[in-house]
């Protein structure tokens, strides 16, 4: 079964600076990879998918991610963050059988 | 997309009580899921629902304790049965197989579940 693993449970960034949120899966073929973002008190926002074709996706609010089949990585982008920005960020993989698996997610403070 | 209503947003219940949770699409969807989100934690799918089919669970979850029902293909419904306090947390609904958007799951708000 596929799973996703985030590392980080905590990034704090500074406003303006520059982020990256790492996502590693396990799956035996090419998965369906996603990043959700939950704001306080809210549901989840999807942010961008990659499903085939160009490696590097962009997404909503100014996010980016590059899927690397080598690494089995996700690594979810920003240049600029905003304080908008602060919220949890969760990894998420799905097999062909529409069975999606959820990482730990990770919690994103931005400091003034 | 899609734009899924969860009912009741927020709930404050008594111990062995029932509360019945609210799912509504405004499209037709062929999967219906939902998930259990413990304080903290990230998402743990409960079921599948789909139409026509008694609800999938997974393991940890079964159907005395959290019934579902799946009228439709824009309706869901699930129930926290003899609710306990380890049953609070925020309990989501999820949708995917929208026209144009097969593969993508979209989720509702939320219920934020508190169990006294």
């Amino acid at each position: 079964a596929q799973s996703v693993t985030q590392p980080d449970i905590h990034i704090t960034v500074s406003e303006g600076a520059s982020l990256e949120l790492r996502c590693n899966y396990s799956y035996g073929a090419t998965p369906y990879l996603f990043w959700y973002v939950q704001s306080p008190g809210q549901g989840l926002q999807l942010l961008l998918k990659y499903f085939s074709g160009d490696t590097l996706v962009q997404g909503i609010k100014g996010f980016e991610a590059e899927f690397k089949r080598s690494q089995s990585s996700f690594n979810l982008r920003k240049p600029s963050v905003h304080w908008s920005d602060a919220a949890e960020y969760f990894c998420a993989v799905a097999a062909r059988n529409n069975d999606m698996r959820f990482g730990a997610g990770t919690r994103l403070t931005v400091k003034p | 997309s899609a734009v899924i209503s969860q009912k009741p947003s927020r709930d404050i219940c008594q111990r062995g009580t029932s509360l019945t949770i609210q799912c509504q699409v405004d499209s037709q969807v062929t999967m219906m899921f939902w998930y259990r989100q413990q304080p903290g934690q990230s998402l743990t799918l409960i079921a599948t629902a789909n139409q026509g089919s008694e609800a999938t669970y997974e393991s940890g979850f079964v159907i005395d304790k959290f019934p579902i029902s799946r009228p439709n293909l824009t309706f869901s419904t699930l129930t926290v049965s003899n609710m306990s306090p380890e049953d609070s947390s925020i309990y989501l609904c999820s949708v995917k197989g929208t026209l144009g958007d097969k593969n993508i799951q979209y989720f509702g708000a939320g219920t934020r579940l508190s169990v006294l």
